[in-house]
């Protein structure tokens, strides 16, 4: 069965600081999907990033960064000089594309919290 | 940009109420979902639909139902509401593909609560 954990519940930082989220996912496919998504205090899930389990190159977008390693089955999320903007909470989530049109399968969320 | 819409924020019944959540995306998604969060949790799958009138069940479907009679509404319906339902409703849609690759989109969300 797919798991995707996220340890870290909750996560504090002063604002310019660094910080990074962890992501560890299990499956036995071969080729699968993870993604991460931002909810801010609105609520609304936004979509922040899709990785192909074959592409393990490290993508940076502005102060967001991800890495993916495949060998340890993470999908660690950087941002880098934190913002008071960037407190939400994040899910991690994984599909399984040989499965069809089967859903998402969520982490538990990290939240994050940003002090100015 | 894809517009999910659910139709309202915050809501409260009382036990023993049907209530129906419903949920409209503007951008021809063939999949539509709903889920929960809460506390601890993280998000849980009720129900999906992948065409007009198909539903699966997720992983906690008891006590819900769903409708998806035109393919930009899918609606969420609790029987008969009980204390326990009180929650943060999800509702998101997704283009069909064969590869599952594509993101889901979610709507603002629905706070209820069941009195």
């Amino acid at each position: 069965a797919q798991k995707v954990t996220q340890a870290q519940t909750e996560i504090s930082v002063v604002e310019k600081e660094d910080v990074t989220l962890d992501c560890v996912y299990e499956t036995r496919d071969t080729t699968y999907y993870l993604f991460w998504y931002k909810q801010p205090p609105s609520g609304e899930l936004v979509f922040l990033i899709r990785r192909n389990s074959f592409d393990e190159q490290n993508e940076i977008s502005g102060r967001y960064s991800w890495n993916f390693q495949k060998s340890t089955s993470s999908f660690n999320f950087t941002i880098t000089a934190s913002q008071v903007v960037d407190s939400a909470v994040y899910f991690c989530a994984l599909s399984d594309p040989n499965s069809g049109n089967t859903p998402l399968v969520f982490g538990k969320g990290t939240r994050l919290s940003v002090i100015a | 940009d894809v517009k999910v819409t659910q139709s309202s924020r915050y809501l409260v019944k009382r036990t023993g109420e049907k209530v129906f959540l419903e949920c409209v995306q503007d951008m021809d998604h063939e999949n539509m979902f709903w889920y929960r969060q809460d506390p601890g949790l993280g998000l849980r799958l009720i129900y999906f639909s992948y065409d007009v009138k198909m539903k699966e069940k997720g992983d906690i479907p008891e006590g819900y139902s769903v409708s998806r009679e035109k393919k930009e509404r899918f609606s969420l319906i609790l029987e008969s509401a009980s204390t326990n339902q009180t929650s943060m409703y999800l509702c998101a849609s997704s283009f069909a593909t064969t590869n599952s690759n594509q993101p889901q989109h979610f709507g603002d969300g629905t706070r209820l609560s069941i009195l």
